[in-house]
């Protein structure tokens, strides 16, 4: 069974860091493409990065810089590296599944959440 | 970049009634390949996005099939033939042909009357 489990949101203060990830069970993380995908509260779907089986990785405008994405293989698991917080950034991010065969986001985790505040 | 929007942003529904929702994006999402890169998710009130129609009109494993999809090039439509009180929640259209940018449309919310 294909499942993700998001980890390490919580509250942080503007400018921080956090590490957020994405644990995977049923399927290979290193053989789809993964992004991470953020909802702020009330608010809709927002694509924020992917990292594709080959190693490339890209990101939204509104985290370049400051978000990082990654995987480790051994662990099956997905991380986002996010520095530099702002108070938009506080949201909901879920990682999800994209295979690559045309069934994008064919699986979410239950998603964690990040509140940037003083 | 490709912008995706829905119409209406939200609909409410008697039980057995079918509903409609517009998806538009301003490119053309038909590939090279041949495929359109056209999806649709729904978010039930507390839970995760879950996959309903893949490449425009491919239900996704599990799907009902009451819900449909149907469209091409920049004009896409979701289509409930009866509502069910468990069909409540945002839906959303994404596009996928603009890789590595995912893009999605704003939500359509979907009450029950």
């Amino acid at each position: 069974e294909v499942q993700l489990v998001e980890s390490g949101g919580g509250l942080i203060q503007p400018g921080g860091s956090l590490r957020l990830s994405c644990a995977a069970s049923g399927f290979t993380v290193s053989s789809n493409y993964m992004s991470w995908v953020r909802q702020a509260p009330g608010k809709g779907l927002e694509w924020v990065s992917v990292i594709y089986s080959g190693g490339s990785t890209y990101y939204a405008d509104s985290v370049k810089g400051r978000f990082t994405i990654s995987r480790d293989n051994s662990k099956n698991t997905l991380y986002l590296q996010m520095n530099s917080l702002r108070a938009e950034d506080t949201a909901v991010y879920y990682c999800a599944r994209d295979p690559g065969t045309g069934t994008a986001f064919d699986y979410w985790g239950q998603g964690t959440l990040v509140t940037v505040s003083s | 970049d490709i912008v995706m929007t829905q119409t209406p942003l939200s609909l409410s529904v008697t039980p057995g009634q079918p509903a409609s929702i517009s998806c538009k994006s301003s490119q053309s999402l038909l590939h090279s390949d041949g495929k359109t890169y056209l999806y649709w998710y729904l978010q039930k009130p507390g839970q995760s996005p879950q996959l309903l129609i893949y490449e425009v009109s491919n239900r996704f494993s599990g799907v009902p099939d009451r819900f449909s999809g149907s469209g091409s090039g920049t004009d896409f439509t979701l289509k409930i033939s009866r509502v069910e009180a468990e069909d409540v929640g945002v839906y959303y259209c994404m596009q996928s042909i603009q890789l590595p940018l995912y893009t999605f449309g704003q939500g359509t919310k979907l009450e029950i009357k």
